[in-house]
Parts: structure tokens; C-alpha cells; sequence
């Protein structure tokens, strides 16, 4: 079974600054993709950034973007120029690539991060 | 183009009472999921439904818990006897047929379900 770490409960960043987020997974697949989620307090999980494991180049989104080490299995998520809009929890997943026939590919999530961001 | 909707947004009920959360899925979408969150940790997966196929079980924490769906619709998640165990926030998410893991999972508002 896989499993999803996030060591980080809490994580503060000043507005305009860049923070880090870390998360570490174990898996004995090759092929997998991995996710970073975003939920405020709104409780409505929205997708920031997705990361295709055979893929060795790092995903970005306009601020946000990946540091995926595979041979160490971990999965960082950078935000630079941090707004306020940013702070929420954040939750780290993993999704098998393979085919389970009829069973899901559910995500496996970490425990997740509370980013929050001082104006 | 509505997303993913869920009702009621929030439950309070007594212990050994019978719930039903609602979640309807956007449509088109053949794959659901329902996933339980307790306070202040991840999401855990409960239960996936592809289509007419047989749903996968695989995550429901015992047998007080089951879901139904009927085709592509609609999908309720019903909690028998609750326990104060059972508080804490149920997301449901939709998706297209999954394809190598690669759809993307469309969640919820989620149900804060509270046990008293």
C-alpha cells in the first residue's frame, strides 16, 4: 500500500515571499502521478498542480511549481510571491497509474499543511 | 456546467441514528468517489463506483457503511447506528473514466456530518 507524508502541520510565509511545502511518499510502482490540493475553509478541494511520474521535468503553474526527486520519493510544492489568497490547508496525494481493473485509482493523501501568509 | 454538489452541507445528529449524504456528481462523469475526512488529517478513501460495475468496497471502515448509485447519477452514502467516530467531513469527487490515473478528480463542498 502507499502511503503520503507531509511533516509540516503548520508552515507561516510572508506575503510576497516564497515558502516551501514537503511531502514524501513510498511506493514499490514506477508509475504513479502525484498532486498537490488546495483546501480553504470552504472545505472545496481544488487541483494546483499535478505531476506525471515518468515525466523528469518539474510541473509549474504560474506561481506554483514542483521539486519531484523520484529515486527519493518526495514531492515539494513552491509558492513564490505569496498572497493572502493562499492560505488554506494543503494536501499532497498520490495516484496509481496502473490499471486495477475494476477497483479505482483512488488518491492516497497526506495529513496535509496549513499554510498561513501575514499581509 | 455545474460542479460537483453535495447536500446537506451540514448533519447534526444523535448517536445510533441512520444518515444519508447526498452527492451529485457533474455530468458525464462515470467515475465516483466518496473519500472521509476527519478533523484536522487527509482524506480517506471509502468507496468508488465506475458506471453499472460492481462498486469498489474496498475503504468503508465497517459495515454500518454503504452507498448506492444509481447508472451515472446521483449517489447517496448512508451511515447506520452513527457514532461520535463517524463525525467529521464526507467529500464526494467525480470524474471521466479513468484512464491510467490521468482524470482529474472534481470534489465536493463535502457534508460536516456531527455525532452527538
Amino acid at each position: 500500500a502507499q502511503t503520503v507524508t507531509q511533516s509540516q502541520p503548520e508552515m507561516s510565509v510572508q506575503e510576497a515571499e516564497t515558502v516551501t511545502l514537503s511531502c514524501t511518499y513510498d511506493t514499490s510502482e514506477s508509475d504513479y502521478y502525484l498532486f498537490w490540493y488546495k483546501q480553504p475553509p470552504s472545505r472545496q478541494m481544488i487541483l494546483v498542480i499535478r505531476q506525471e511520474a515518468y515525466k523528469q521535468q518539474n510541473a509549474t503553474e504560474n506561481r506554483f511549481s514542483v521539486n519531484f526527486q523520484k529515486a527519493a520519493k518526495s514531492f515539494s510544492l513552491k509558492i513564490s510571491d505569496s498572497q493572502l489568497g493562499d492560505a488554506a490547508m494543503y494536501f499532497c496525494a498520490y495516484r496509481s497509474a496502473r490499471s486495477r481493473g475494476n477497483a479505482g485509482n483512488m488518491l492516497t493523501f497526506g495529513g496535509g499543511t496549513r499554510l498561513m501568509v501575514k499581509p | 456546467g455545474a460542479g460537483v454538489s453535495q447536500s446537506p452541507s451540514n448533519k447534526v445528529t444523535e448517536k445510533g441514528k441512520d444518515v444519508e449524504l447526498r452527492c451529485d456528481p457533474i455530468s458525464g462523469h462515470t467515475a465516483l468517489y466518496w473519500y472521509r475526512q476527519r478533523l484536522g488529517q487527509g482524506l480517506e478513501f471509502l468507496i468508488y463506483f465506475q458506471g453499472n460495475s460492481a462498486p469498489d468496497k474496498s475503504g468503508l471502515p465497517s459495515d454500518r457503511f454503504s452507498a448506492e448509485r444509481t447508472g451515472e447519477s446521483v449517489s447517496t452514502l448512508t451511515i447506520q447506528r452513527t457514532q461520535q467516530e463517524d463525525s467529521a467531513v464526507y467529500l464526494c469527487a467525480s470524474s471521466l473514466l479513468w484512464t491510467r490515473g490521468d482524470n482529474e478528480q472534481f470534489f465536493g463542498p463535502g457534508t460536516r456530518l456531527t455525532v452527538l
